[in-house]
């Protein structure tokens, strides 16, 4: 079965000052991994994805993940945290052998302090 | 390409009241995902179309609510009659595959039942 855990609920930054927001996962078979922002009032988009290439997956907005099977985990960074990265981030597992459901973390709310 | 739309953004219903949403998903895509999210808790997966058939509707919480896609294209979700817990967002989301290939989400619609 595959579940994804966000370890932390809410996480605050000061500006221009690194982000890591933790992500670990079980998953019985090869997962992808996804990480996705959501926006008050808007939908969920897309930030970067793991689908069994290279384990440093860059995205957009200067955000990236690193997947480790050891660990289980998928954590995502990025270098310095700008006030537009304020909004919600969830980690979510598909499992690439059916494909058929995508299991979403709790979410992880990002402050960005000025 | 135009994304993943939804109708209507929001909705204020009373209790009793039969709703329905619909999603527009990216054309071309044969994968169709229904999602609800209850007052900031986790994303809940409620049903899956792979073009007009439902793949996975074990996430339905009952059988007050209904979901279609006639033809393959749009998909509707009904709810008949609302109770005060099913207000929350609910969001739509389209893939062209779904081994390793990500979700689109639409912007959700955001269910009031008073």
């Amino acid at each position: 079965a595959q579940s994804v855990t966000q370890l932390d609920s809410h996480v605050s930054v000061s500006e221009g000052t690194p982000v890591l927001l933790r992500c670990n996962y079980s998953s019985s078979y090869s997962p992808s991994l996804f990480w996705y922002v959501q926006h008050p009032n808007k939908g969920l988009q897309l930030l970067l994805k793991y689908t069994s290439a290279a384990t440093l997956v860059k995205g957009i907005n200067g955000f990236e993940a690193e997947f480790k099977k050891s660990e289980s985990s998928f954590h995502l960074t990025k270098p310095s945290a700008h006030m537009s990265d304020a909004a919600e981030y969830f980690c979510v597992v598909s499992d690439t052998n059916t494909g058929n459901q995508f299991y979403f973390g709790t979410g992880t709310s990002l402050t960005v302090i000025p | 390409e135009a994304g993943v739309t939804q109708f209507p953004s929001h909705s204020v219903i009373e209790k009793g009241q039969t709703v329905t949403l619909r999603c527009d998903p990216i054309s071309g895509h044969d994968n169709l995902y229904w999602y609800r999210r209850v007052m900031g808790k986790e994303i809940k997966f409620l049903l899956h179309f792979v073009k007009e058939s439902k793949q996975d509707e074990s996430g339905m919480p009952n059988n007050r609510f209904l979901a279609e896609r006639t033809g393959g294209t749009y998909s509707t979700l009904k709810v008949q009659p609302a109770e005060l817990e099913d207000s929350g967002v609910y969001f739509c989301a389209s893939s062209f595959h779904p081994r390793g290939s990500p979700l689109h989400f639409g912007n959700g619609t955001r269910l009031t039942v008073t």
